[in-house]
């Protein structure tokens, strides 16, 4: 399975916008690139996926670079409720499993 | 939520015994997996399942054995409990295996003594 790379941890304002970066430099043709996050004492939470263009939804854009081999997921303004890890996650389209990083830790502070 | 619940939510058993964790899914999802998750660890898959009696390991399945009866139910079986095996299991689903996102449950924290 191909690894992906990011941050330990990142901190944020409250209501500011938060860039939450991966690199994936060995990602495939039919990879997906996922984003999970999983808030204190839950279970993970899908965010958002996409395969090569850029992604919106109502919780968070997804950035994909042109060469593929980096995306940021955008949380347009962050609230104390963002606070969570966030982990990024390669699926090849033909794979049945997910295969979890340690994820970046994002503290958002009042 | 999406329709998937685990029992027990919390549990703690003493070390050789068995001890069975169960994911109930209300979605008729064909897909279903188990992962541990352990400080410093993320997520690790255990055993997965693509339909009924249809099962496979994952990354850490020793120690561990998986049983599929009917869609709705992925059981998660410790046959001798170590203490190793205190962690936090989360079950999770996927409807149409693909790209489609994972719905994961609420966890079950088991501790062994």
């Amino acid at each position: 399975d191909a690894k992906t790379t990011q941050p330990n941890s990142m901190e944020s304002n409250e209501e500011e916008p938060v860039h939450l970066p991966c690199n994936h430099s060995t990602i495939s043709g039919t990879d997906y690139i996922h984003w999970y996050r999983q808030l204190p004492s839950q279970g993970p939470e899908y965010v958002i996926h996409g395969l090569t263009s850029n992604v919106n939804n109502r919780m968070a854009s997804l950035a994909i670079a042109e060469d593929r081999k980096s995306s940021t997921l955008i949380l347009h303004r962050a609230t104390l409720r963002d606070a969570a890890v966030y982990y990024c996650i390669l699926r090849g389209y033909n794979t049945d499993k997910l295969i979890f990083g340690t994820g970046t830790r994002l503290q958002v502070f009042p | 939520d999406a329709g998937i619940t685990q029992s027990p939510r919390h549990k703690v058993t003493e070390t050789g015994t068995p001890v069975t964790l169960r994911c109930h899914q209300t979605e008729n999802h064909r897909y279903m997996y188990w992962y541990r998750q352990d400080p410093g660890h993320g997520l690790r898959l255990i055993h997965y399942s693509y339909g009924v009696k249809d099962t496979d390991k994952g990354e850490v399945s020793d120690g561990y054995s998986v049983s599929r009866s009917k869609t709705e139910d992925f059981l998660l079986t410790l046959e001798s409990a170590t203490s190793s095996q205190t962690s936090v299991y989360f079950c999770a689903i996927n409807g149409q295996g693909g790209p489609a996102g994972y719905t994961f449950g609420s966890g079950t924290r088991l501790t062994v003594v």
